[in-house]
């Protein structure tokens, strides 16, 4: 069985750019989660889908953050314009039940 | 909400020995403690879990313990090897939510 899919793994851009990371969840699962994870931290929700639907977007910084979920499978989060503390890693999740999550391996963003 | 600490944040033993990862949590409602494994480069990755209702579960090498009362779980690690060596988090979530909330995570070296 094929995991979370990532792209790209790795992204540099310069500050006031914007950026876009692509997820593609495990087939079947239905819920796909956005993580923040910071050097030396815990990953941090950013938003939640069921489905199509933005179920839990309470931790996305909305002003700058955007993202969505056509037809309910693949996902992309957007950054625009980024800022230097947006450097980070972002991790796409996904889940069948609400307890077992199947992590990507991760954007890792730097912000020049 | 939900708060999660975790300690040591490093944590270094010899092959052959023992490794404890202790976590506290704060919502008394949490109900389902999850605990991951990330290696460099890739997403965490689960690797055992316990339910409110069980005080201790055990896989192998690995067993996770949960005091309900002291809000307290601890991830226990016997006869560790090279391998072993990641990033281990502690997490927490209510039943039926989907809002996991992670520790700031253990560096555990396995020195051979």
């Amino acid at each position: 069985e094929a995991g979370v899919v990532q792209s790209p793994r790795y992204k540099i851009i310069e500050k006031k750019q914007p950026v876009a990371f692509w997820c593609n969840p495990i087939s079947g699962h239905n819920t796909l989660y956005w993580y923040l994870q910071n050097l030396g931290q815990g990953p941090e929700l950013l938003i939640r889908y069921e489905n199509e639907e933005a179920v839990d977007d309470s931790q996305l910084p909305k002003d700058r953050f955007s993202a969505e979920r056509l037809k309910g499978v693949d996902s992309t989060l957007k950054i625009q314009p980024a800022e230097l503390g947006d450097s980070a890693v972002y991790l796409c999740a996904s889940s069948v039940t609400p307890n077992e999550q199947y992590f990507g391996p991760g954007t890792r963003l730097t912000v020049t | 909400g939900e708060n999660v600490e975790q300690h040591p944040s490093t944590l270094s033993v010899q092959e052959g020995d023992s490794a404890v990862i202790k976590c506290t949590y704060s919502d008394s409602a949490s109900n389902y403690f999850p605990w991951y494994k990330q290696e460099l480069g890739k997403g965490p990755q689960l690797i055992i879990d316990i339910r409110s209702n069980v005080g201790e579960k055990k896989d192998q090498r690995i067993a996770v313990t949960l005091n309900k009362t002291a809000k307290h779980f601890s991830l226990h690690i016997t006869e560790t090897q090279p391998e072993d060596s990641a990033v281990y988090f502690c997490a927490a979530s209510k039943n039926g939510g989907f809002k996991t909330i992670f520790g700031a995570g253990t560096r555990l070296f396995v020195k051979a």
